[in-house]
């Protein structure tokens, strides 16, 4: 059983369309991530947290630390924001990142 | 605004030769990392570097792979005598410090092709 599991695995969308990526964990963490992966393969790091919710533009991320759970939201989606998004999580007293399967997603005009 | 730099982006190889893959973390960043992503798989954690010390390490970084900084700004992953499986995308990351506060910056990657 994977320790970081994403839902959905594929994820289409029309321009506009609210988006939601969950992530769940079966391991104590001390920090959750979410990573955005493009076409060329490069990764960008979108958000970082270990509890509550954070927002840049129009992604917003919450965790829900009791449930083990997080969620990736996109407001407003445009087709510049098709990517593979990425949960990756710290677990205690490691400094490694174990990553999930990721979600990719396509946006549509 | 710094960034992780890897070179070289693509490398061929020919299996059974010696790879050395390069990455320039970020200067005030103290903490080092290897991760790879076979095609279609999860990146996977390789390992992590302190001090001039591994830190922490994975199955898959057994023998064949070594680790160094052998000066202030770079440093490398060196797979001994390359496997066909080897090939895969191998990202550097880096953080300034251990805490679970700081978060990982990732380099562009370095795709390496094992013929």
């Amino acid at each position: 059983k994977n320790e970081v599991e994403q839902s959905p695995q594929n994820l289409t969308a029309q321009e506009g369309e609210f988006i939601t990526i969950n992530c769940s964990y079966s391991v104590g963490i001390s920090a959750l991530h979410w990573l955005q992966q493009h076409p060329g393969g490069g990764i960008v790091s979108l958000f970082m947290l270990s509890s509550g919710k954070k927002k840049h533009g129009r992604l917003i991320a919450t965790i829900n630390i009791q449930e083990k759970h997080s969620s990736l939201h996109i407001t407003a989606s445009h087709p510049r924001d098709s990517a593979v998004y990425i949960c990756a999580v710290r677990s205690h007293n490691t400094d490694k990142l174990i990553f999930g399967t990721g979600t990719r997603l396509q946006v549509f005009p | 605004e710094p960034e992780v730099t890897q070179t070289p982006s693509h490398q061929v190889t020919q299996m059974g030769q010696e790879v050395i893959l390069r990455c320039v973390p970020i200067s005030n960043h103290l903490y080092f990392y290897w991760y790879r992503q076979i095609l279609g798989q999860k990146v996977e954690f390789l390992v992590s570097f302190y001090n001039n010390e591994i830190s922490e390490k994975s199955e898959i970084f057994d023998d064949q792979f070594s680790v160094e900084r052998p000066d202030g700004s770079n440093f490398t992953l060196k797979i001994r005598s390359t496997k066909l499986e080897d090939s895969a995308m191998y990202f550097c990351a880096s953080s300034r410090d251990f805490s679970s506060y700081n978060e990982q910056f990732f380099g562009p990657g370095t795709r390496l092709t094992v013929l």
